[in-house]
């Protein structure tokens, strides 16, 4: 049982430059979180997936898509990189309601040059 | 919209001695509360969460924390720390109430123990 697994763990990207950042769990949670990690900021949302099939916006989503491939997995996708985009960037699981505990994965660094 | 609020963005306290970390909470509905741990380069993981009950909740690593709905706060305790327990932690709020399924994160407290 891995828990919440992201790929990649470090990445660098020059301005304008396109990636994706995957995500996938194996708890058969049905809520699935991206946030970002900026010092002094705590965590903010950037898009959430409340159940397979669904997905919202959350605190910060501008530049970012997201994908619900199917319960496992939500990837974020950076089409255009932008400085302020360099951040620690995390997943999050949740069995179903908002009671439960998030799990969160180890994180992704992300420098765009 | 909710809030969380953590006024004190770094604790340093020595070896032994207690600790209290500050969170506070803006919702005049009810609330789901709960507080992680994050050690250098790794994710967050659960301390203890409050749902409905006693206003004092335990979690792991000797760490408590009392709800109190009068003062809207969470605040996070423990009466001797450890080298161990450096880390930053985080009090958070889910947004239940509005039938959504987030979770409003304060920005932190980075907890120094000092040998």
């Amino acid at each position: 049982n891995a828990g919440v697994t992201q790929t990649p763990k470090f990445q660098v990207l020059k301005t304008g430059q396109s990636m994706t950042l995957q995500c996938a769990q194996d708890m058969n949670h049905n809520s699935m979180y991206w946030y970002r990690q900026d010092p002094g900021m705590g965590l903010r949302l950037i898009y959430y997936s409340a159940s397979e099939g669904t997905t919202d916006k959350g605190e910060v989503p501008n530049g970012y898509n997201v994908s619900r491939l199917n319960k496992r997995e939500f990837s974020l996708r950076l089409e255009s990189a932008a400085p302020s985009q360099t951040s620690v960037y995390f997943c999050a699981s949740v069995k179903a309601l908002s009671t439960d505990t998030q799990y969160f994965g180890p994180g992704t660094r992300l420098t765009v040059l | 919209a909710q809030s969380v609020t953590q006024l004190d963005s770094q604790v340093p306290v020595f070896e032994e001695a207690p600790v209290e970390l500050r969170c506070n909470y803006s919702s005049s509905v009810s609330v789901y509360l709960f507080w992680y741990v994050q050690y250098p380069n790794q994710g967050l993981q659960l301390l203890l969460k409050y749902l409905s009950g006693s206003t004092l909740v335990k979690g792991i690593n000797g760490f408590e924390a009392e709800f109190n709905k009068s003062q809207t706060s969470f605040h996070l305790r423990k009466p001797s720390v450890h080298i161990s327990d450096t880390a930053e932690y985080f009090c958070a709020v889910s947004d239940q109430p509005s039938g959504t399924y987030k979770y409003i994160f304060g920005t932190g407290t980075r907890l120094k123990v000092l040998a």
